[in-house]
């Protein structure tokens, strides 16, 4: 009964390669998000979709693509990871009216080595 | 250029008192201001909000207060117990831009 679910826990790979991970949501919310946890534990956004539309997308290299096959999944793929990439990222849901909190899910720790 | 700010990375209360976790803003735009708590290894779990109308709002043990005039809020705990120790997350947002703004977080210790 996970609200908000992502896959994999756990990531860890080498630097150049390419790797995805992916979010679902079962709370029937429209909009989802991405957002990156650093090593300093800042949580800052990176993109945001609303049925499936890219709404926000903050400066982000454009090695980050987000795809959304529907409203309720959003995932991340990541190209020619570097080694700055390592961090915590978390996936998020929220109704998308005014003042909706958002819903996270338990993170994805990537580790590029 | 940090819009929300977390001043005190750590705060360490006796079981049964009140825990007080702080935060200031700088954009005058932010109408929805909401607490998270998060333990390891899971995500940030919302906790409370306020809304830039009101200047108080309750939850049981949680009361958020929202001084617009200061750019100030503030999470008070009481009374607090051991398994609220967790990092505290303030943020905001503005209600058209529905994106929340975090800070860097307080790390809640409440000792026996």
């Amino acid at each position: 009964d996970t609200a908000v679910s992502q896959t994999p826990k756990y990531l860890v790979t080498q630097m150049g390669n390419d790797k995805s991970i992916k979010c679902e949501q079962n709370l029937g919310h429209d909009t989802m998000y991405w957002y990156k946890q650093d090593s300093k534990k800042f949580l800052k956004i990176m993109f945001s979709y609303n049925n499936k539309e890219l709404i926000i997308n903050e400066t982000v290299p454009n090695r980050f693509s987000p795809k959304s096959p529907d409203k309720a999944h959003l995932n991340l793929h990541i190209n020619s990871l570097e080694l700055g990439d390592s961090a915590v990222y978390f996936c998020a849901s929220s109704l998308g009216q005014v003042n909706s909190p958002l819903h996270f899910g338990n993170g994805t720790r990537l580790t590029v080595t | 250029d940090q819009q929300v700010k977390q001043n005190s990375p750590s705060l360490s209360v006796q079981e049964g008192r009140i825990s007080i976790l702080n935060c200031d803003y700088t954009n005058s735009m932010f109408d929805y201001f909401l607490w998270y708590k998060k333990y390891p290894a899971e995500g940030p779990t919302f906790l409370i909000s306020i809304s830039s109308i009101k200047d108080k709002n309750e939850d049981g043990r949680f009361t958020v207060f929202l001084n617009k005039s200061a750019k100030h809020l503030s999470l008070h705990i009481v009374p607090s117990q051991p398994g609220d120790s967790a990092v505290y997350f303030c943020a905001a947002m503005t209600g058209t831009a529905s994106k929340l703004t975090f800070g860097t977080g307080t790390r809640l210790q409440v000792t026996l």
